[in-house]
């Protein structure tokens, strides 16, 4: 059945560091993902998508790998600030469809 | 920044009453959505919605609850019978159309059931 999971619930990661967090999914009709950041009280954000014909994406200090093969999605994060900290959902989207599949939610903390 | 908002921010209800959560999507988009993420657990899909109908929904979405836009910013979830297991953040979300695959969130709505 479809499923999005992430392998890690908490990633701690020095201020400077890169942050690599993971995601596996295992819909191989999944067309579409994208990282969501969510912030303490607040709606998931967009942070960067990348479609299934694709296998890297840049964004500002973000990148995402899709690797279909193995159904595994990266998401990482260059010199991890301070603001960073969130939960970080990865969610991919059936062809054909408009529905978004989450999975857990990685929590990144920033320690100073 | 076009933004998706959401009220109430907190809504506290009794068990069995009805609920209704408002949204307004951004202004231009044509496909709104719900999710909810129960404390501490994952976002998930309830029901999306375009040219005035249900397009999508998922197993949660039960006869308990319904959607309508009752005009041309609002966009509406009710829940007729509120039960303790919906306490929730309920996330309205809105998108432009088939080739901007990215949602816009709400900053949600903190539904408890006492």
């Amino acid at each position: 059945g479809e499923s999005v999971g992430l392998h890690l619930p908490t990633l701690s990661v020095q201020e400077g560091d890169n942050s690599i967090i993971n995601c596996a999914y295992s819909n191989s009709a999944s067309d579409y993902f994208i990282w969501y950041k969510q912030e303490s009280g607040k709606g998931p954000q967009f942070i960067i998508d990348i479609r299934s014909n694709m296998d890297k994406r840049q964004g500002q200090r973000v990148t995402v790998l899709l690797n279909k093969t193995v159904k595994h999605l990266s998401l990482q994060i260059a010199a991890t600030q301070p603001g960073d900290s969130a939960v970080y959902f990865c969610a991919d989207r059936t062809s054909g469809t408009y529905k978004y599949i989450f999975g857990t939610g990685t929590r990144l903390k920033v320690l100073a | 920044e076009p933004e998706v908002t959401q009220t109430p921010s907190h809504q506290v209800t009794q068990m069995g009453q009805e609920v209704i959560l408002r949204c307004v999507p951004i202004s231009n988009h044509l496909y709104f959505y719900w999710y909810r993420q129960i404390l501490g657990q994952k976002v998930e899909f309830l029901v999306s919605f375009y040219n005035n109908e249900i397009s999508e929904k998922s197993e949660i979405f039960d006869d308990q609850f319904s959607v309508e836009r009752p005009d041309g910013s609002n966009f509406t979830l009710k829940i007729r019978s509120t039960k303790l297991e919906d306490s929730a953040m309920y996330f309205c979300a809105s998108s432009g159309d088939t080739t901007n695959y990215g949602y816009t969130f709400g900053s949600g709505t903190r539904l408890t059931v006492v």
